[in-house]
């Protein structure tokens, strides 16, 4: 256990519907990132959240979003879906602005039908 | 854009034997760090390096960070079963762009 808890474990929904996936860090850890996996892609940062604020943007497409709330859990919302948009989406924390520090979740498993 | 390449993509050996996997770029990294996946899992944290030359020791794997902080290396010796994974180098600039390599996936067969 990494102590990064990530829920839910498998989502199966159709496209165009919107999702939410959730990230709870590891104690102490200020910083929250998100990761897209998928086989074609390999791993791509997606977004930085520290403590409440947003730090950093990578490759996230306008139709997702994440926050990252008082208690530093986060969540990231995946509107619109495709049938591109089935990966593995992981989670890491961290306790500074450094991601290479950053400790992963088990990840959530997209599936868009 | 930053970019990491590894090689090989895939590699198959037999138990005993020994390995390096490559992490390549042409822009230089403030740091490198590997990590190794197993499937259903998130990637694990072996090593970072940030010193050109650098190298690290975890058991049986030896990382190097070249001299110029573009590029590093894996070695494995002794291969076990329990090395199966995916290896994945990673890297950060001086800014905000942190990114992964596509991996190398290596089975050990017993």
């Amino acid at each position: 256990d990494s102590g990064v808890t990530q829920t839910p474990k498998h989502l199966i929904t159709a496209t165009g519907q919107r999702v939410t996936l959730r990230c709870s860090p590891r104690s102490g850890d200020l910083s929250v990132y998100w990761y897209q996996q998928s086989l074609d892609q390999g791993l791509q940062f997606l977004i930085q959240y520290y403590n409440g604020e947003e730090r950093a943007k990578g490759n996230i497409l306008e139709r997702f979003s994440a926050q990252q709330f008082p208690d530093l859990h986060s969540e990231l919302n995946l509107s619109s879906l495709e049938l591109g948009d089935s990966a593995l989406y992981f989670c890491a924390s961290s306790p500074t602005i450094n991601p290479g520090l950053g400790t992963f979740g088990s990840g959530t498993r997209l599936t868009v039908v | 854009t930053q970019l990491l390449e590894q090689s090989p993509q895939f590699l198959s050996i037999q138990e005993g034997e020994n390995l390096t996997v490559y992490c390549n770029s042409s822009s230089v990294f403030s740091s490198l760090q590997w990590y190794r996946q197993e499937p259903g899992e998130g990637p694990v944290l072996l090593v970072t390096v940030v010193t050109g030359g650098e190298v690290k020791k975890l058991k049986r794997l030896t990382f190097q960070f070249g001299d110029a902080r573009k590029d590093s290396s894996l070695h494995i010796t002794a291969a076990q079963p329990g090395d199966t994974g995916l290896y994945l180098c990673a890297g950060g600039d001086y800014g905000q762009n942190f990114v992964f390599g596509p991996g190398t996936r290596l089975s050990v067969l017993p």
